[in-house]
């Protein structure tokens, strides 16, 4: 099973401030990497898939990179619907999805 | 406007069973793979089986083979979960959610399943 891991596990942020959220693997998952971001009572929404690719609709404030085993989601302006919990998924060993712990990004 | 809806979630004594749908509406469903997604309380996100198009091709997480049994009716535009043998570490919010290029792009509410005696 490929383990993702997320950092930090809480993230504090202050509006208009830059967010930098983490996911290693545990192998190399190529750019079958997806992120999601949830909200308290709420299904995950997909915002980016292949690693950097933006979900429809995901606001462009919302950016991934990465390939491998190390990928970064960044949020270049925090806005207050942006709080929330982001978990990183990979799809490389499909059909066996996994996904990280999650990283809460919670206001400052 | 693309939907999933489950429905079917409730409590049940552990050794019971409960089966869950999930209607799909908005796209041509007989198109997709779909898969159960669960989420235990306070807890991340566990995948637990996919069906492909046509139903003819299906996985399991191995914490749920054997006890579960996902279907589709494509004609309903609905996908289905027998749960059997439940435990109580099958407490979760059940997600079903549509598979495009390998994840999972459109989920639904989810139901809940709380497995206790």
């Amino acid at each position: 099973e490929i383990v993702m891991t997320q950092s930090p596990a809480t993230l504090s942020v202050s509006p208009g401030e830059r967010a930098t959220l983490s996911c290693r693997a545990s192998q190399s998952v190529s750019s079958n990497l997806a992120w999601y971001q949830q909200k308290p009572g709420q299904a995950p929404r997909l915002l980016i898939y292949g690693a950097s690719t933006r979900a429809t609709g995901i606001p462009a404030r919302f950016s991934g990179s990465g390939s491998g085993t190390e990928f970064t989601l960044t949020i270049s302006s925090l806005q207050s619907e942006d709080f929330a919990v982001y978990y990183c998924q990979q799809y490389n060993n499909w059909p066996r999805l996994t996904f990280g712990g999650g990283t809460k990004v919670e206001i400052k | 406007q693309v939907q999933l809806v489950e429905s079917g979630g409730g409590l049940v004594k552990p050794g019971g069973s409960l089966r869950l749908s999930c209607a799909a509406s908005g796209f041509t469903f007989s198109d997709y793979y779909m898969s159960w997604i669960r989420q235990a309380p306070g807890k991340g996100l566990e995948w637990v089986s996919y069906i492909s198009s046509s139903g003819s091709t299906i996985y399991y997480a191995d914490s749920v083979k054997g006890r579960f049994t996902i279907s589709r009716d494509n004609a309903k535009n609905s996908l289905y979960l027998q749960m059997n043998s439940l435990r109580a570490e099958d407490t979760a919010v059940y997600y079903c959610a549509r598979v495009i290029t390998g994840t999972t792009d459109i989920w639904g509410q989810g139901t809940m399943v709380t497995v206790s005696s």
